[in-house]
């Protein structure tokens, strides 16, 4: 078995503020995601990375980097937090076939 | 581009009954991969089940089965025998053809089960 990592759990931001997010996992796995979900609705997705250094943007990456500098972390960075931000940040880990998801990490921005 | 909808947005059903949640999808890859996951009310999300798009037997893992009708693009969540802790939200999801690792979400069915 193995295990996601998400840190930190809550972030408090101001406006125009650049916070990061980190996670990892030690399944070994190649692909990491990270989603937003906002309260009571799905999931979408921001980044991807399908190994090392590799990153695919989602449909909703505007707004956000991502940086994989090894096969086991993934992190996302909110370039410039937009007032009123209230989301949970969902970091996954896959083998072909199935995700595995972290905890989360909840934003809040005054 | 791939897209996901699940139009019901909530469900409420008795306890030990069967229930089906529905989704339907677009794609224009001939294969592709069909997911169900389960989001509790603590926000964990756990992958419930899994349908290839080659395989015409529909899949199933315990009291889960997907009815998948591949002409119509759905693919619908049956859950049998359902259980007070079967309350969640369910989302349906969908990645394309090998070598693609987008995985796209539906907008996700809350599922309660009532005693």
């Amino acid at each position: 078995g193995g295990i996601i990592t998400q840190t930190p759990k809550f972030l408090i931001g101001q406006e125009g503020q650049k916070l990061t997010l980190k996670c990892q996992q030690n399944f070994n796995h190649d692909t990491m995601y990270w989603y937003r979900q906002d309260s009571g609705k799905g999931l979408r997705l921001i980044y991807y990375s399908i190994t090392e250094n590799d990153l695919q943007k989602g449909d909703l990456s505007e707004g956000y980097d991502a940086s994989r500098e090894k096969k086991s972390s993934f992190s996302l960075t909110v370039t410039s937090a937009q007032k009123n931000e209230m989301a949970v940040f969902l970091c996954a880990s896959s083998i072909p076939g199935e995700q595995y998801f972290g905890p989360g990490t909840r934003l809040t921005v005054l | 581009a791939q897209k996901v909808t699940q139009t019901q947005t909530s469900i409420s059903v008795v306890e030990k009954t069967t229930v089906t949640m529905d989704c339907v999808y677009e794609t224009r890859d001939s294969s592709y991969f069909l997911f169900w996951y389960k989001q509790t009310a603590s926000g964990e999300i756990v992958f419930l089940i899994r349908q290839d798009s080659y395989k015409k037997e529909n899949a199933t893992v315990g009291h889960y089965s997907l009815n998948f009708q591949k002409p119509k693009s759905s693919i619908g969540l049956i859950i049998t025998a359902t259980q007070i802790e079967d309350s969640a939200v369910y989302f349906c999801a969908m990645r394309e053809n090998y070598g693609n690792e987008k995985i796209t979400f539906g907008a996700g069915t809350k599922l309660t089960i009532k005693p």
